[in-house]
């Protein structure tokens, strides 16, 4: 069974803050990603990266960096939080590859910045 | 770009009953998936298609490449069946694209 975690679920912080948002996948998986879900919208994809070391901007990159140090662990960094990135952030993985592959995603952390 | 229409936005059902979902795409997909976001905001994995017709329980799913659309019948609609659901899809590698979602309503 696919495996993607994250913490923490919720975070509260102030327009500025510095946020670390962590995700962990064990399905021995070449991509990660990170989404933003937003009501009445799908999913935007932020960044991705297809394996250690590795980042990829996504279609919403902006205020957000980051940074994949472990096949298994992919983090997102918001260096200066703004109130319009408050959103349900969703991590997930993939086995990647020349076709769409079946994404598995984490149970998604709630960021409020005040 | 590639995008994703996603309909009915909103639809209520009473519980034994059925409707479907539909999700028309603007370019030929390799791949669909289909989604529910449940109370506690997890999004949790119904469907995977690269072609043809899925079942699982109440669930059908169906995606037609060359028509460039996927649908998700639901049956026998129950309260645990509310939430958002999602397609997302795929022209090959990393890139998919969302629908906008469905939320749906089940009451007694």
């Amino acid at each position: 069974e696919a495996a993607v975690t994250q913490s923490p679920r919720n975070k509260v912080t102030v327009t500025g803050g510095n946020v670390t948002l962590s995700c962990r996948q064990t399905n021995s998986h070449n991509y990660m990603y990170w989404y933003r879900q937003d009501t009445g919208h799908g999913l935007r994809l932020i960044h991705y990266s297809y394996g250690a070391g590795n980042l990829q901007i996504g279609d919403v990159p902006d205020g957000y960096k980051a940074t994949r140090t472990t096949q298994e662990d992919f983090f997102l960094l918001l260096e200066l939080a703004s109130p319009s990135q408050t959103s349900l952030y969703f991590c997930a993985s993939s086995l990647g590859g020349a076709d769409y592959a079946e994404q598995f995603f984490g149970p998604g952390t709630r960021l409020t910045v005040l | 770009g590639d995008q994703v229409e996603q309909s009915p936005s909103a639809l209520s059902l009473h519980e034994g009953t059925g409707s479907a979902l539909r999700c028309n795409f603007t370019t030929t997909m390799r791949a669909v998936q289909w989604f529910r976001k449940n109370s506690r905001g997890s999004l949790i994995n119904l469907f995977y298609l690269a072609s043809g017709t899925k079942e699982n329980g109440r669930l059908k799913s169906a995606f037609d490449s060359k028509e460039r659309y996927s649908t998700l019948h639901i049956r026998d609609a129950q309260l645990e069946d509310s939430g958002t659901y999602f397609c997302a899809a795929g022209t090959g590698g990393y890139k998919v694209v969302f629908g906008s979602g469905t939320r749906l309503l089940v009451s007694p």
